[in-house]
């Protein structure tokens, strides 16, 4: 079992609608990153959180740090095709990276 | 500003061939990450170096793997002898960590070596 569940695993939406991945752990972190990665790449960094309840913003994505820093969500307002790719999650547990499954994100034209 | 540089990009290789994979981090970044990924299990840590030092190897499958870093700009995974189920993307990553041992700042990753046993 993985020690950060991303939901949902696969989501295949139309570009311009709303979505909304889930982190989540009974584990507290001391941070949490999001990562984003495309077929053949390396994982990029988008964003870390945390402070809970930390809210930031990066264009059309919303990051959001649970305040018991358990969880996490990413928000992303008016999808994009160049939105697809697999999003990562990862806490800081003792001082390491730990990496949830994935979240593949297909945006159709 | 070149990022992480991994080789090959891609290996195939029989069942009981040693492999080795080659990162070179980014100038400059004090720690440096091997990962290994699949769809089973997603991305996993095998090992990390702090100052060319490995900190923590309990992620390292087994005996059959070693890594090594012997200066700032260079390191190696190697698999001897290699099986089937060796098969993965493994990542290569490095970071600038302020506080020594703090292995959970901001990671750059490579692009990755997709090996292949058969």
């Amino acid at each position: 079992t993985q020690l950060l569940e991303q939901s949902p695993q696969f989501l295949s939406i139309q570009e311009g609608e709303n979505l909304t991945v889930y982190c989540n752990s009974s584990s507290v972190f001391s941070s949490l990153q999001w990562y984003r990665q495309e077929p053949g790449e390396g994982p990029v960094l988008l964003v870390t959180v945390v402070t809970g309840g930390e809210v930031k913003k990066l264009k059309r994505l919303t990051f959001q740090f649970g305040d018991a820093r358990k969880d996490s969500s990413l928000h992303i307002t008016a999808a994009q095709t160049g939105d697809t790719g697999l999003y990562l999650c990862a806490g800081d547990l003792a001082n390491k990276l730990v990496f949830g499954a994935g979240t593949i994100l297909r945006v159709k034209s | 500003d070149a990022g992480v540089i991994q080789s090959p990009r891609h290996e195939v290789t029989e069942m009981g061939q040693e492999v080795t994979l080659r990162c070179k981090p980014i100038s400059g970044h004090n720690s440096l990450f091997w990962y290994r990924q699949t769809m089973m299990r997603g991305l996993e840590l095998l090992i990390y170096f702090n100052n060319n030092v490995p900190i923590d190897d309990s992620g390292m499958p087994e005996d059959r793997f070693s890594a090594k870093m012997p200066n700032a700009s260079f390191s190696t995974l190697k698999i001897q002898p290699s099986e089937p189920r060796d098969s993965a993307v493994y990542f290569c990553a490095s970071s600038l960590d302020l506080i020594q041992g703090m292995a959970s700042y901001e990671q750059y990753f490579g692009p990755g070596t997709r090996l292949t046993v058969t």
